[in-house]
């Protein structure tokens, strides 16, 4: 069964201080990592997918690695309206009807 | 960007009513998916459509049913709505069933 841990739970940072979000995975034959972000009351927002170990993506101060074990969503100088929840979602054959094993999420704050 | 719309954002029903939740989608994407998101949970997938007319479970599909007869729209039906489906439900689609996921604003469901 594939499984999918994030962590920390909950991150309060400073604005401008940066910080990883982790992801680890245990699955039977990657097919995609992907990150989301979740505003409060709102659907999640696609941001990434990442294929296969060493690629790594880009957007404004996000930035996501994968590895072989987990994935991190780095957030550089980070600003208020970067608050929100983090989700990852790794897709491979053993997941679900839909392929996909969801982590329970980053709620990341922060502060001005 | 893709877009996909849930035409109800918040909804309070009766315990008994049949509820129907609506989802279009227009990027002509193949699959079509019903999630459910709750507190410590996370995200729960109910059902998904490959086809028109066709749908395969999710892994909580109890209480409820599903209608896609037309390829951009996906239905949820709650035949007799429950306390317990008191929930904020979530539509996706997605070009192909290994493929990124895209999901819409969210439905607020409240059974009394």
């Amino acid at each position: 069964e594939d499984q999918v841990t994030q962590s920390p739970e909950a991150l309060r940072l400073q604005e401008g201080e940066s910080s990883s979000l982790n992801c680890s995975y245990t699955v039977s034959g990657l097919r995609g990592l992907f990150w989301y972000r979740q505003d409060p009351g709102k659907g999640p927002e696609f941001l990434f997918t990442l294929y296969s170990a060493g690629e790594e993506k880009e957007k404004e101060r996000l930035k996501a690695t994968l590895t072989k074990k987990e994935s991190f969503l780095h957030i550089t100088a980070p600003k208020p309206e970067d608050s929100a929840t983090y989700l990852c979602a790794v897709q491979s054959a053993g997941g679900g009807a839909d392929g996909l094993t969801f982590g329970k999420g980053t709620h990341l704050i922060i502060q001005p | 960007d893709v877009k996909v719309t849930q035409s109800s954002r918040y909804l309070v029903k009766r315990t008994g009513e049949k509820v129907f939740l609506e989802c279009v989608q227009d990027m002509d994407h193949e699959n079509m998916f019903w999630y459910r998101q709750d507190p410590g949970l996370g995200l729960r997938l109910i059902y998904f459509s490959y086809d028109v007319k066709m749908k395969e479970k999710g892994d909580i599909p109890e209480g409820y049913s599903v209608s896609r007869e037309k390829k951009e729209r996906f239905s949820l039906i709650l035949e007799s709505a429950s306390t317990n489906q008191t929930s904020m439900y979530l539509c996706a689609s997605s070009v192909e069933v290994m493929n990124t996921i895209y999901f819409g604003e969210g439905s607020w469901l409240t059974v009394v």
